[in-house]
């Protein structure tokens, strides 16, 4: 398997306090993405990076923001996290037009 | 309309049997398509790319029909462990960066 990871795999947090997810990869692949998912609504993404510091907003952005300083590392802040933003987030890499690897996913409880 | 629409099923087929699901997309400027399997609480993998030509891989077989818009995949002798979530992807986009839709997914259940 492509060597991608997500931390942490599981996250319980308050309602206003703001989250950071890391996704690591080892494939040195130059497309990163943060999904979520939610039933009904499927995979829909938030933000992507096609560099080092090169990012851009995907469709469902507000309320998030990310950071890519190294190849490897892709960082996904909630800067203060609501109720909404519960939900399963998945980190992704691509390099050509083959498809994405998807990492384990953060399972993400705003209380 | 949704860019990329599949019946959320569930498809309940017994072992052995072939099923074939059905996924429609709105953009005619689409470029790519794949198929993606996702487990129960799992990551989605990729399973197979659709070419123009059609693609196959095992039991699985995957067409494209531009003139209606849609993509299928059929799956033949159907396993225990085909149970799944099929996902439905369609991008594009110029250059390195393609605009990806993924559909809310097919559910699959093999019964014994």
């Amino acid at each position: 398997d492509a060597g991608i990871t997500q931390s942490p795999r599981h996250k319980v947090t308050e309602t206003g306090t703001p989250v950071t997810l890391r996704c690591h990869q080892t494939e040195n692949h130059r497309y990163m993405y943060w999904y979520r998912q939610d039933p009904g609504h499927g995979l829909r993404l938030i933000h992507y990076s096609y560099g080092v510091k090169d990012t851009d907003k995907g469709e469902v952005s507000d309320g998030y923001s990310v950071s890519r300083s190294k190849t490897e590392d892709f960082l996904l802040t909630l800067e203060s996290a609501t109720s909404s933003q519960t939900s399963v987030y998945f980190c992704a890499i691509s390099e050509s037009r083959d498809g994405y690897t998807f990492g384990s996913g953060t399972r993400l409880t705003v209380v | 309309r949704k860019e990329v629409e599949q019946d959320p099923g569930p498809f309940n087929v017994p072992e052995g049997a072939t099923v074939a699901f059905n996924c429609t997309y709105s953009n005619s400027a689409s470029q790519s398509f794949f198929w993606y399997r996702q487990d129960c609480r799992k990551e989605p993998k990729l399973l197979m790319s659709v070419y123009s030509s059609g693609n196959e891989d095992g039991r699985f077989t995957a067409q494209l029909n531009r003139a209606s818009q849609y993509i299928s995949l059929l799956i033949r002798d159907s396993k225990l462990s085909d149970s799944a979530t099929y996902l439905c992807v369609d991008a594009r986009g110029n250059g390195g960066y393609q605009k990806v839709t993924f559909g809310t997914g097919t559910k699959l259940q093999v019964i014994p």
